[in-house]
């Protein structure tokens, strides 16, 4: 079975422009979480999507979007990027139906995003 | 808000020897606790996820227990090799979302 498939994997921009960044969870698989990862901040969990619905939301600015398709990839956006946005951007699904995070998830490779 | 701690920050052990990671969390009322690893620039590979009810699960090398009461989880790796060598995550649900440790890198010396 494959895993989760993100693209692309590397991404430079520049301050004041904007990104999109996909992921394709397993087969199967209905929830899609995106987190972003720095050296200073660690793991912070951006938002998750089910069912083309976003369920939870973390503590991030509203430059930060997402949307689920009807397939179950997930894009994320990123508008009017900034300095501080060069991270890891991970994406995990899980296969759960009913308790988005209660089940097992798996990661991506991830999208290293530099701002310049 | 829960937060996820994991002591120490940095570990650097001879092959062969048994070795224990350490997480704690504020929070009690997690739904389940899993353990990652991440090798340099990479995502992150599942290794043993613990239901709430559960007290501990072991996959191979690898067994991590877990204690609500004390907000306490562990990863307990038996003989390191030099493959074991990488940064190892907890990260605790509260069924909204995972909260993530800072991680421990381990470093395990041929």
């Amino acid at each position: 079975k494959a895993g989760v498939t993100q693209t692309p994997r590397y991404l430079i921009k520049t301050r004041g422009q904007q990104v999109t960044l996909s992921c394709s969870p397993i087969s199967g698989h209905r929830s899609v979480s995106w987190y972003q990862q720095t050296p200073g901040q660690g793991l912070q969990f951006l938002f998750e999507y089910f069912s083309e619905t976003q369920r939870n939301k973390g503590n991030f600015p509203g430059r930060f979007s997402g949307r689920q398709f009807s397939n179950s990839r997930s894009e994320m956006n990123v508008s009017t990027l900034e300095l501080g946005d060069s991270a890891l951007y991970l994406c995990a699904s899980s296969l759960d139906t009913t308790r988005p995070m209660g089940h097992e998830q798996f990661f991506g490779p991830g999208t290293r995003l530099t701002v310049l | 808000k829960q937060e996820v701690t994991q002591i120490p920050a940095a570990l650097s052990v001879p092959e062969g020897e048994n070795l224990v990671l350490n997480c704690s969390f504020t929070d009690s009322a997690i739904y389940n606790l899993q353990w990652f690893r991440q090798d340099p620039g990479k995502g992150l590979t599942s290794l043993l996820l613990i239901q709430s009810s559960q007290r501990e699960q072991t996959s191979g090398r690898l067994n991590a227990s877990l204690d609500k009461s004390s907000g306490r989880s562990t990863l307990y790796i038996a003989a390191s090799q030099p493959g074991d060598s990488a940064t190892y995550l907890c990260a605790a649900s509260t069924g909204n979302q995972f909260y993530f440790g800072t991680g421990t890198s381990l470093t395990v010396i041929p």
